[in-house]
């Protein structure tokens, strides 16, 4: 299947800072890729979707200030916390959909574990 | 009504039976349908999609989609303590366009207990 890389893998981080994750559509272009958050022992939630040279859609509740999506190229996605504090603690995963005959299926980065001190 | 609904669990199934995993969907003109495993801490991959109604079969795993009823299930054979995880339920609800979002359930989780 398509590979999605996502890093960093783990970051830990002090409050008021800023995060940047960064995920790559390796072996295919992706035109959309999606952001999620999951806190411990929950279900995945979508954050935003991130569209490739235009602004991301943002899911209701998600405030854009505060996480910053750019998608400046066909393989890459960045996700940036801004000002991070300790309840933005979590697990963010990006996916896109394979390119080819797998674009109705999506495609999971590793995940960033986001620790904020 | 959620859109993707399953049950949270915990379902315990013994080493080497059929695990039966199941998940309803809202929106009847659904098109896709997704099963991920999530093993704790990391991120979802994929064991199976279906599109059809039927069965559709990979290995131990066994999609089923019944379009008319709004219901999607696994089914996991001869269950292994390597099975054990959240397994979650997406669907989604086009073909058109490759930018559509996936809707997650919840997801089941699932314990092979020795």
């Amino acid at each position: 299947g398509a590979v999605v890389s996502q890093h960093p893998s783990r970051v830990i981080c002090k409050s008021g800072t800023s995060v940047k994750i960064e995920c790559r559509s390796l072996d295919f272009q992706a035109t959309t890729m999606f952001w999620y958050r999951q806190f411990p022992k929950k279900s995945l939630m979508l954050m935003a979707t991130s569209n490739e040279g235009s602004k991301a859609t943002y899911e209701q509740g998600v405030e854009k200030d505060k996480f910053l999506i750019n998608h400046a190229s066909l393989t890459l996605s960045t996700l940036t916390v801004t000002s991070a504090h300790p309840e933005d603690s979590s697990f963010y995963i990006c996916s896109a959909p394979g390119g080819g005959q797998a674009k109705n299926i999506q495609y999971f980065g590793a995940g960033t574990r986001l620790s904020v001190l | 009504q959620k859109e993707v609904e399953q049950n949270s669990g915990p379902l315990s199934v013994p080493e080497g039976a059929i695990a039966s995993l199941n998940c309803t969907y809202s929106d009847r003109g659904s098109q896709s349908f997704f099963w991920y495993r999530q093993y704790s801490g990391k991120s979802p991959e994929l064991i199976m999609f279906i599109y059809s109604n039927g069965d559709k079969e990979d290995g131990r795993f066994t999609a089923q989609l019944n379009k008319a009823s709004q219901y999607v299930s696994l089914l996991i054979r001869d269950s292994q303590p390597s099975d054990s995880a959240t397994y979650l339920c997406a669907v989604r609800p086009t073909f058109r366009s490759s930018a559509s979002k996936i809707i997650f359930g919840s997801g089941t989780r699932l314990s092979i207990r020795p």
